[in-house]
């Protein structure tokens, strides 16, 4: 079984601010992890990914992330945040042994960007 | 690439009616999945399909749901008799058959139950 938590369900940050959403996830097998954003009454998008290679995954709208394989995290930054960002993400695990892989999601961050 | 479309995106039904989405995923996608996500809360997995096969069903999928991908393109969610705690944003995803391929997600059908 594979879970996600993330520890923080709302972040307040102002605007050029750097931000930090932390995720950490608990899993059996080895692992594929995923940050999505959603914007109200939309679907959500992908922004970045970890498959292998380089720990530190850099993604879309200048996000990046960081695979801590020793700490089971998963955090994801951007050094500033600008209103537009203010929406909800979501990290995700699925395992990458095969098969269909599940993929299960955190309960969300709301990033709340101030002017 | 035209993406990952649902229909309707708003419903609005009476307790006890039966309700039907659809989702026509990436048309490359042969991997399709069903998720409910409510307020506060993160996507919830529903049922997976592989092709036409349903592969997987979660057990919050109770006997009042069914799901469907008959040619392995499109698929449908029913949901029957429907209960004030249905009511959720229901999201389908595809994706390729690569094993780290990501999810592509629609906008999602938001359903109301009164």
């Amino acid at each position: 079984a594979q879970s996600v938590t993330q520890l923080d369900s709302q972040v307040p940050v102002f605007e050029e601010a750097p931000v930090e959403l932390r995720c950490n996830y608990s899993s059996s097998v080895s692992v594929y992890l995923f940050w999505y954003v959603q914007y109200p009454n939309q679907g959500l998008q992908l922004l970045l990914k970890y498959l292998s290679g380089s720990t530190l995954v850099k993604g879309i709208n200048g996000f990046e992330a960081e695979f801590n394989k020793s700490q089971t995290s998963f955090h994801l930054r951007k050094p500033s945040v600008h209103i537009s960002d203010t929406a909800e993400y979501f990290c995700a695990v699925s395992d990458s042994s095969g098969g269909y892989q599940k993929v299960t999601f955190g309960t969300g961050t709301k990033l709340q960007v101030i002017p | 690439d035209t993406g990952v479309s649902q229909d309707p995106r708003h419903k609005i039904t009476k307790r006890g009616q039966n309700v039907t989405f659809r989702c026509d995923p990436i048309s490359e996608h042969n991997r399709l999945y069903w998720y409910r996500q409510t307020l506060g809360q993160g996507p919830e997995f529903l049922t997976y399909f592989q092709n036409e096969a349903q592969l997987e069903k979660s057990r919050l999928l109770s006997d009042r749901f069914s799901a469907e991908r008959p040619k392995g393109s499109f698929s449908t969610l029913e949901i029957q008799r429907t209960e004030q705690g249905d009511s959720a944003m229901y999201l389908c995803a595809s994706r390729a058959d690569r094993s780290n391929s990501p999810l592509h997600f629609g906008n999602g059908t938001r359903l109301t139950v009164t």
